[in-house]
Parts: C-alpha cells; structure tokens; sequence
C-alpha cells in the first residue's frame, strides 16, 4: 500500500539558511500534520493542516512556516536555521473526517544544522 | 487528553509474548487508546486502536479494563524486529494531534 512519501530524506544547512521539507500524503488523505523529534526525545507536534487550512498548531516556531496545496501535499519552511533545530522531522496524514482519523507516519527528513 | 503512565523498559525473550502495560487514569469518555511503534529513528508506525472492547488485528491485541484506566498491548510472538520504542497515546477522536509522552522500549532478546 502506498505510504506517506517525505524529501528530503537527509539535509544539512548552514545556521542562518532556510530549509524547505516536502511531504506526499496517502492518496485520498485530507489532512497532514508535522512533528518534530530532537535528538534523544519523544516526537513533537508542531502544526497539521486540514483540507489546506492550518487546523491546529503546537509548538511551532515562528520562524516556521507551513502550507497544504491544492494536492495536499504540504511543505515546511524554515528559516534562519539554529543549531537547535536539527531534528527529525517527520510528516503524517489522515483519511477523511468519519474515518478512522489513524495518522501515518512517513519516514522522515533528517536535518541536519551546522 | 488524558496523561498515559507506562514503564521506562521492558525486556522479553524472542517467542514469548510481550505484554506493555499503559495507566490512564484520567481518560475521559470519548478519548479512544492509540498504541504507536518507533524503531530507532524510523518514522512511528500505527499499531492498533480501542475505545472500551478489546481490539486484534495482524499486529497485536489490545486489551483495555473494563474501568478503561489502564490497557495493554499484547505481541503475542515477539521477534528481534519488535525492539522498539512503544507508545501508549490516549486522544480524542476529533483532535488533530497526536501526544507523544516516553514510551516504553522493548527489547527483545534472543
């Protein structure tokens, strides 16, 4: 079955550059959401986006930017990079409304900040 | 939603059945019993989901008490490739996000 598709897979910026990550939901998915996982810690939630518009948002910087498009997929933008910022970071989508809600998960972007 | 209480590690020998206990004592009616996976650094995976009855699917059961504040998620033929750390999340249906408290890591052994 298909699955959440996520790209990059690795990335390495330098501090004070911006990184943009992508994200495929399942087909047929509405909603996507974004988490982030430190080095050592238990994943984040930081923004999902439902029928692209920003449905709920946790712990997101401000210097974090996301958006869902017309194909929901979605893309995460993140500027002037600190070194606390690299983390996993991984996407998850979720069928329609009255379905299960189950979120999947995608593998992942590995960011690294120098 | 509801705070989940689950033990740092567990150990289990390959074959056997592994059995992870969750406290949630708080849970509300309406806030379903999610048990999500992450090995190293994977992206977590869905294992299951309950409200109140017991649940099987190809994975693992989920069995909740009838007073719903505690579960456990039972693999019930543990392999090396279930080494991982498991997450017991209780959420609301309806919510958008998903909170991931310590887990507990299961080591399997041979």
């Amino acid at each position: 079955a298909a699955g959440v598709i996520q790209s990059p897979r690795h990335l390495i910026k330098e501090k004070r550059e911006t990184a943009t990550l992508k994200c495929y939901p399942i087909p047929r998915h509405d909603t996507v959401y974004w988490y982030q996982q430190g080095p050592g810690q238990d994943p984040q939630f930081l923004i999902s986006f439902y029928e692209k518009m920003q449905s709920d948002k946790g712990s997101i910087p401000d210097r974090f930017s996301a958006q869902q498009f017309s194909d929901y997929h979605s893309e995460l933008n993140m500027s002037s990079l600190e070194l606390g910022d690299s983390a996993l970071y991984f996407c998850a989508s979720s069928g329609p409304l009255g379905s299960t809600d189950t979120q999947y998960f995608g593998p992942g972007t590995r960011l690294t900040v120098l | 939603d509801a705070k989940t209480t689950q033990p740092p590690s567990m150990d289990c020998a390959e074959g056997r059945a592994a059995n992870l206990p969750c406290n949630h004592s708080t849970i509300s009616g309406n806030e379903y019993v999610y048990w999500y996976r992450q090995i190293h650094s994977q992206g977590p995976q869905y294992i299951i989901h309950g409200l109140k009855n017991n649940e099987t699917n190809e994975m693992a059961s989920l069995i909740i008490t009838e007073d719903r504040k505690s579960s456990t998620l039972i693999l019930p033929h543990a392999t090396l490739r279930d080494t991982a750390v498991y997450y017991c999340i209780v959420r609301v249906r309806s919510a958008r996000q998903l909170t991931f408290g310590s887990g507990t890591q299961l080591t399997v052994l041979p």
